[in-house]
């Protein structure tokens, strides 16, 4: 079976330090990837997508970017953190074009 | 106006009652529905997907779709305090050749015993 494995689960960070999320699928090849993220009381916002190793597309602008240099995983990454950046980072995946999306666990990041 | 519309709640009921969520939605290029259920501080899991109109059953959640009105819903026979948690409506159309997930707000369930 599938499983979608995401970390850290709970991170702390001054504003202006880097990021680094990291997710990584298994029991399936060539999956479309995605991170959202989830701010307090409001939707689901669509960050980045991937359909293959190496192509990233962006929903929204931002100071964030995501990088997908094996086929099974996804990293999402900031430079330069903001306190507008905090909030809940949720990791995706789908078999295909077609199909539903199954989230990871989370990650909760405060900026302070 | 939003592309999908979720009461937020939210809702308290007792336990063993039916529980009826909705979401209406603009754009009738949405081909896949989906409903998800967030427990506090977890990622949402899937509930259940369907891509036609009308009623899609797995044990005691029903999913409808109505895609002439633009209307889904889940229904919750006996629910639970179990059952208490956010619940995501999803609606996908293909898009670049992947899934575009547009999710409504969520509605907050509280299912008291």
């Amino acid at each position: 079976s599938q499983t979608i494995h995401q970390w850290p689960a709970t991170l702390v960070q001054p504003v202006g330090s880097p990021l680094s999320l990291e997710c990584t699928v298994e029991g399936t090849s060539n999956p479309n990837l995605y991170w959202y993220r989830q701010a307090a009381g409001r939707g689901l916002q669509l960050l980045f997508y991937s359909v293959g190793i190496g192509q990233i597309s962006s929903e929204v602008p931002q100071n964030l970017s995501a990088s997908r240099p094996q086929d099974r995983q996804f990293i999402l990454s900031s430079k330069k953190l903001l306190l507008s950046d905090s909030g809940f980072y949720l990791c995706a995946w789908s078999p295909g074009v077609g199909n539903t999306i199954y989230f990871g666990e989370g990650s909760w990041l405060t900026v302070v | 106006q939003k592309e999908v519309e979720q009461d937020p709640g939210p809702l308290s009921v007792p336990e063993g009652a039916i529980v009826s969520l909705n979401c209406t939605y603009s754009n009738s290029a949405f081909q896949y529905f989906m409903w998800y259920r967030q427990y506090s501080r977890k990622g949402p899991e899937l509930l259940m997907y369907t891509y036609s109109s009308g009623n899609k059953e797995d044990g005691r959640f029903t999913a409808q779709v109505d895609k002439s009105s633009k209307y889904i819903s889940l229904f919750i026979r006996d629910s639970q305090p179990s059952d208490s948690a956010t619940y995501l409506c999803a609606m996908s159309s293909l898009s670049g050749g992947y899934n575009k997930l547009i999710f409504g707000a969520g509605t907050r369930l509280a299912v008291h015993p």
